[in-house]
């Protein structure tokens, strides 16, 4: 059975930071890896989709990698800012669409 | 990508009652999906909506408390069952135009049960 971790459950940094979101799991057989974005009360937002044969995925500030051997993901978010406040999942996509989702890491940006 | 609506938005209801979550897509999907976040936690699957046919649900959710169908290829509902204070819930759509595409989600269902 897949199980997703990602430590720390909080983090707090100050506005400009560069920072780097973990993500672990522990079966590799995934067809891909998903980092979404939920806001307090809201829905998900995909943010990045990594597919399993990929190393890595860009868009804007965020670079999500992802190392199926050793069952890890990354998030990395440059110049962190004020709006990027919010929990940030990581989801690992086996059969059939399934994913199975770690329980966040709540990110908060000070000014 | 997928624009995805839920209704209701949130609800509060009494306990023993039923109520009954629709999903639209603003295009024909084939992965249609519904998860549940009970407060402070992750999200967790209870079944993958089959157009046609009868949903699969995952261990620990059954057909009886959670009825779901899917009459087409944009449309599914929920229903959650005799509800208790347990159920209380964020009730969440998804879905992926094919098997392992990359899935979107609704805005969510608040469910209170009191």
């Amino acid at each position: 059975k897949q199980e997703v971790t990602q430590i720390p459950a909080a983090l707090s940094v100050p506005e400009g930071e560069n920072l780097v979101l973990n993500c672990s799991f522990t079966d590799s057989a995934i067809y891909n890896l998903q980092w979404f974005r939920q806001d307090p009360g809201k829905g998900l937002t995909s943010l990045l989709l990594i597919q399993s044969s990929q190393r890595e995925q860009t868009s804007g500030r965020l670079n999500a990698s992802l190392d199926k051997s050793s069952g890890r993901s990354t998030l990395y978010i440059a110049a962190s800012q004020p709006g990027d406040s919010a929990t940030y999942l990581c989801a690992a996509t086996g059969a059939n669409s399934k994913l199975t989702f770690g329980k966040g890491i709540t990110l908060s940006v000070r000014p | 990508s997928a624009v995805i609506s839920q209704k209701p938005s949130r609800d509060i209801c009494q306990r023993g009652t039923s109520l009954t979550i629709q999903c639209q897509v603003d295009s024909q999907v084939t992965m249609m999906f519904w998860y549940r976040q009970q407060p402070g936690q992750s999200l967790t699957l209870i079944a993958t909506a089959n157009q046609g046919s009868e949903a699969t649900y995952e261990s620990g959710f059954v057909i009886d408390k959670f009825p779901i169908s899917r009459p087409n290829l944009t449309f599914s509902t929920l229903t959650v069952s005799n509800m208790s204070p347990e159920d209380s819930s964020i009730y969440l759509c998804s879905v992926a135009k094919e098997v392992s595409y990359e899935q979107y989600f609704g805005p969510g269902t608040r469910l209170t049960v009191t």
